[in-house]
C-alpha cells in the first residue's frame, strides 16, 4: 500500500506562529490532499496538490509536493486557536478521490 | 459539494450486539466508502460501497462482519457485527461526487464497545 507517513505526529505552538506538518508516500500518485479532523469529528477538505504541481496556496495554507522524494509539506501562517485540529495527508492512485490512502496524522495543538 | 448526514453520531453497545450505522447523501453518487478510524489513529479503508453490486472489501475487513447496504444512490448503511471492544473506533462514510477529486465525509459515528 502506499500509507502515508507525517511527522511530527503532534506540535505545538503559540497563537500567531506557522505551523509545518510533512507528510511522505511510497508509490506514484495523482493527487495529494490535506484534510484536517476536529476532536474525532468528519474530515474537511483542506487543499489538494496534481503530482505535477509543486506548491499551492489557499489562504493561510501552503502545500508543496516534491514527487522526486515522494513527500509533500503543509503549512499554516499565522495560526489561530481555531487551528487547533489533527491534519492527515491523503493520497489516491489512478481514480480520482476513490480509495484515498491517509497518512498518520499531526496533532496540532495552539496555544493562546 | 455533497452533505452527508450520518448516524448515530456516538453509540456504547454492549459486546456481542451489533449496530447499524447509516449514512445519507443530498446527491446521487456512485460509490460510497466507509472508514474506521481506531484511538488516536489515522483512517482506513474498510469497503466501496456500489449501488446494484455487493461491496468491495479491503484486506482485514469480511462481509460477515461489516456488512454493507447500498439499496440506492443516496443511501448506505453499516452494521458492525458481533461487536468486542476491540471495535471501538470512529466510523465514517465519504463519498466522492463525479467531476470532484475532494472526497466528503460525514460526521463520523464514536462507537465504544463495553
Amino acid at each position: 500500500s502506499q500509507q502515508g507517513e507525517e511527522d511530527p505526529q503532534a506540535l505545538s505552538i503559540q497563537e500567531g506562529e506557522n505551523a509545518t506538518m510533512n507528510c511522505s508516500y511510497k508509490t506514484s500518485i495523482n493527487n495529494l490532499q490535506w484534510y484536517r479532523q476536529n476532536s474525532g469529528r468528519g474530515l474537511v477538505h483542506l487543499i489538494l496538490i496534481r503530482s505535477n504541481e509543486r506548491e499551492k496556496h489557499s489562504g493561510r495554507l501552503r502545500v508543496t509536493l516534491d514527487t522526486s522524494k515522494k513527500s509533500s509539506s503543509l503549512l499554516i501562517t499565522a495560526s489561530r486557536a481555531a487551528d487547533t485540529a489533527s491534519y492527515f495527508c491523503a493520497t489516491d492512485g489512478s481514480q480520482g478521490a476513490q480509495k484515498l490512502v491517509f497518512g498518520q496524522g499531526t496533532r496540532l495543538t495552539i496555544n493562546p | 459539494s455533497a452533505v452527508i448526514s450520518q448516524k448515530p453520531s456516538r453509540d456504547i453497545c454492549q459486546r456481542g450486539t451489533s449496530l447499524t450505522i447509516q449514512c445519507q447523501v443530498d446527491s446521487q453518487v456512485t460509490m460510497m466508502f466507509w472508514y474506521r478510524q481506531q484511538p488516536g489513529q489515522s483512517l482506513t479503508l474498510i469497503a466501496t460501497a456500489n449501488q446494484g453490486s455487493e461491496a468491495t472489501y479491503e484486506s482485514g475487513f469480511v462481509i460477515d462482519k461489516f456488512p454493507i447496504s447500498r439499496p440506492n444512490l443516496t443511501f448506505s448503511t453499516l452494521t458492525v457485527s458481533n461487536m468486542s471492544p476491540e471495535d471501538s473506533s470512529i466510523y465514517l462514510c465519504s463519498v466522492d461526487p463525479a467531476g470532484r477529486t475532494e472526497a466528503f465525509f460525514g460526521q463520523g459515528t464514536r462507537l465504544t464497545v463495553v
